[in-house]
């Protein structure tokens, strides 16, 4: 499956501990978008990240939230200290480029759940 | 600020109704627009999606919709729907911004329910 790829599918943490959550875009994709989705809610924008560039955060909470997309290796989603209103499906969708004309393309996303 | 208002959040219908999920947005310029559907655990899988031209779209699966620029709408139909296309469906939105057109905005969804 040549597909977005996201681990784990389903993670439980205590509050105050920290997640890490990964994806592994499709093949020849460079870019990389995390979206969160709330029950009941539909998915909302977090983070645009290129190769080792972020290039819009404007989702993203302004503490305990960061991402990075190295030059090697999947891009990371990462939650310090996390608290019970983390608990959410993310995200992760790639595209070849800009996605303005080439739709992204969605894993299946992580569950987290908070404890 | 931008948004995409789905108004069904669940719809129910038998095999072989008609469906028709709405969807508006609010932004005054250039849009592209998506359908995508999210299967029982599984990933959101494009539909359909609409850039340019033709304002009448058809995806996968039967599925079509039409973009009518005046009322700021997308709307997805289907003349015939089956128990296998009970699912989730979300409309998206990519405004055209000066900083790029990337940021998809979704709406809450709609939950479809198909009664064989």
């Amino acid at each position: 499956n040549a597909g977005v790829m996201q681990n784990p599918r389903h993670l439980v943490r205590r509050r105050g501990q920290e997640a890490r959550l990964r994806c592994s875009p499709m093949k020849g994709h460079s870019h990389v978008y995390w979206y969160r989705q709330l029950p009941e809610e539909g998915l909302k924008f977090m983070v645009y990240l290129q190769k080792e560039n972020i290039i819009d955060e404007s989702g993203m909470p302004k503490e305990r939230f960061s991402a990075e997309f190295p030059k090697e290796g999947p891009s990371i989603l990462r939650i310090q200290q996390v608290v019970r209103g983390d608990s959410a499906a993310y995200f992760c969708a790639s595209s070849p480029r800009d996605s303005g004309n080439q739709p992204q393309h969605f894993g299946d996303g992580t569950r987290l759940s908070i404890l | 600020a931008q948004s995409v208002s789905q108004h069904n959040h669940h719809v129910i219908l038998s095999e072989a109704a008609s469906l028709e999920l709405g969807c508006n947005y609010s932004y005054g310029g250039t849009v592209n627009l998506f359908w995508y559907v999210q299967y029982p655990g599984q990933h959101l899988q494009l539909l359909l999606k609409y850039f340019s031209g033709d304002p009448l779209v058809k995806g996968i699966k039967g599925f079509e919709a039409e973009f009518i620029k005046s009322k700021f709408s997308f709307n997805l139909r289907k003349p015939s729907v089956q128990w296998s296309d009970t699912a989730e469906y979300f409309c998206a939105v990519i405004p055209s911004t000066t900083s790029g057109t990337y940021k998809y905005i979704f709406g809450t969804g709609t939950r479809l329910k198909v009664l064989a």
